[in-house]
């Protein structure tokens, strides 16, 4: 089956790190996303990761993959006030097209 | 360059009427999928296209939701005699390519009210 969990709240300080955590069923995703949803705008695409990498860094965004346990890790780090909105982690599995199936999303505050 | 918007962008509506709901893709863009988001939840896929063909309608909940994209480019999910339940944020997303992984770019959404 396809089940995408998160957790549903995170804070954190203004300059400390923040992990977001991840977990999915389905061993056979192919790409797994990381996307951003601010109050009264899209989701913005953060970043990805294609299955057969570990890791992938882009400037202030750290994604890990643990395919053995099913598990992506988003980590921000020196996290701003401008980071706090709703986190979903989504999933592309192999059989179904380019179809993403979501995670309920993770609210980041981030307190000054 | 324009990215992927939705109208309207609020619609409330009388419990058995009928709406449509538009999406206007990112211009060059194959793909076109609509997802259904509730209030606390992520999106919840829909329906997709690749160009003009609808390639998987499974995520439309019943026969009352259809969705059509005639000429490749502007796409209209048409939900007829709407129920409370059918109350949501309906998002679309474009992508460049129909391939898996091509990265999907989503519109602000159009919040549907049946009243």
């Amino acid at each position: 089956g396809e089940d995408v969990e998160q957790s549903l709240f995170l804070s954190v300080r203004e300059g400390d790190s923040s992990v977001i955590n991840c977990t999915y069923t389905d061993s056979s995703s192919t790409y797994l996303y990381w996307y951003k949803q601010e109050p009264g705008a899209g989701l913005q695409l953060l970043t990805y990761i294609f299955s057969n990498m570990d890791m992938k860094q882009d400037q202030r965004l750290t994604v890990l993959l643990n395919k053995k346990d099913k598990h992506l890790s988003l980590r921000i780090a020196d996290t701003q006030t401008g980071d706090s909105a709703i986190y979903f982690c989504a999933e592309n599995l192999y059989n179904a097209g380019n179809m993403l199936t979501f995670g309920g999303g993770t609210r980041l505050m981030v307190k000054p | 360059g324009a990215g992927v918007s939705q109208s309207p962008r609020y619609k409330v509506t009388k419990r058995g009427q009928d709406v449509a709901l538009r999406c206007d893709p990112i211009s060059g863009h194959v793909s076109l999928y609509w997802y259904r988001q509730a209030l606390g939840q992520g999106p919840e896929f829909l329906t997709y296209f690749n160009y003009e063909a609808q390639q998987d309608k499974s995520g439309l909940p019943n026969d009352r939701f259809s969705a059509e994209r005639p000429e490749g480019s502007i796409s209209t999910l048409t939900i007829q005699r709407t129920e409370q339940r059918d109350s949501a944020m309906y998002r679309c997303a474009s992508s460049e390519r129909a391939d898996r992984g091509s990265e999907q770019y989503f519109g602000p959404g159009t919040r549907l009210t049946v009243t």
